[in-house]
């Protein structure tokens, strides 16, 4: 079946510092994939969506120059938090497209002191 | 734009009854649905996954039914057990994942 993996798992930074997740397909090719964000006992939202070769479209009210996403490869997807701060500790997950069907990756917790 | 949400918040039942999670959406013009399981601080368990031209799906103790008319799914959970015990969320999904909306989730917990 279809995988995605998200690396890194966990992170914890200080603030300012900038922090990037990766998503990758290891099975199939995915020309888009999709970055969520979830707040301690609250649904998932989704932040932006990313597709090969072109600039990602972000969900309103999600800062494009904070959330830096790029979808360089047909299997990854990288999201880099720049200039990170305690507001932004959350937990990010990735899925991506197959057809009709998304498959997430495990997701990743981001700390920022 | 597409809203969904999720009926009980919370539900906490004893060991081995038969239990039913709801999920409404407001456009019905969608793919598919999907019901995911969370544990705490975990990622997403994908469950069951309903094609817009199906009505149901079934894994194990697991079925989940679509009615898209009615923009409503089910999730029917039987002879639950403590290891049952999670957030479950479902999501409804556009064409090539576009437009996947979640809902807010139901907190189960089965008491031994």
């Amino acid at each position: 079946g279809a995988v995605v993996s998200q690396h890194p798992s966990r992170v914890i930074c200080k603030s300012g510092t900038s922090v990037k997740i990766e998503c990758r397909s290891l099975d199939f090719q995915a020309t888009t994939m999709f970055w969520y964000r979830q707040f301690p006992k609250q649904s998932l939202m989704l932040m932006a969506t990313s597709n090969e070769g072109s600039k990602a479209t972000y969900e309103q009210g999600v800062e494009k120059d904070k959330f830096l996403i790029n979808h360089a490869s047909l299997t990854l997807s990288t999201l880099t938090v720049t200039s990170a701060h305690p507001e932004d500790s959350s937990f990010y997950i990735c899925s991506a497209s197959r057809g009709n069907v998304l498959t997430f990756g495990a997701g990743s917790r981001l700390t920022v002191l | 734009k597409q809203e969904v949400t999720q009926i009980p918040a919370a539900l906490s039942v004893p060991e081995g009854e038969n239990l039913v999670l709801n999920c409404s959406f407001t456009d019905s013009a969608i793919y598919n649905l999907q019901w995911f399981r969370q544990d705490p601080g975990k990622g997403l368990t994908s469950l069951l996954l309903i094609q817009s031209s199906q009505r149901e799906q079934t894994s194990g103790r697991l079925n989940a039914s679509l009615d898209k008319s009615s923009g409503r799914s089910t999730l029917y959970i039987a002879a639950s057990q403590p290891g049952d015990s999670a957030t479950y969320l479902c999501a409804a999904g556009g064409n090539y994942g576009q437009n996947f909306v979640f809902g807010p989730g139901t907190r189960l917990s089965v008491l031994p």
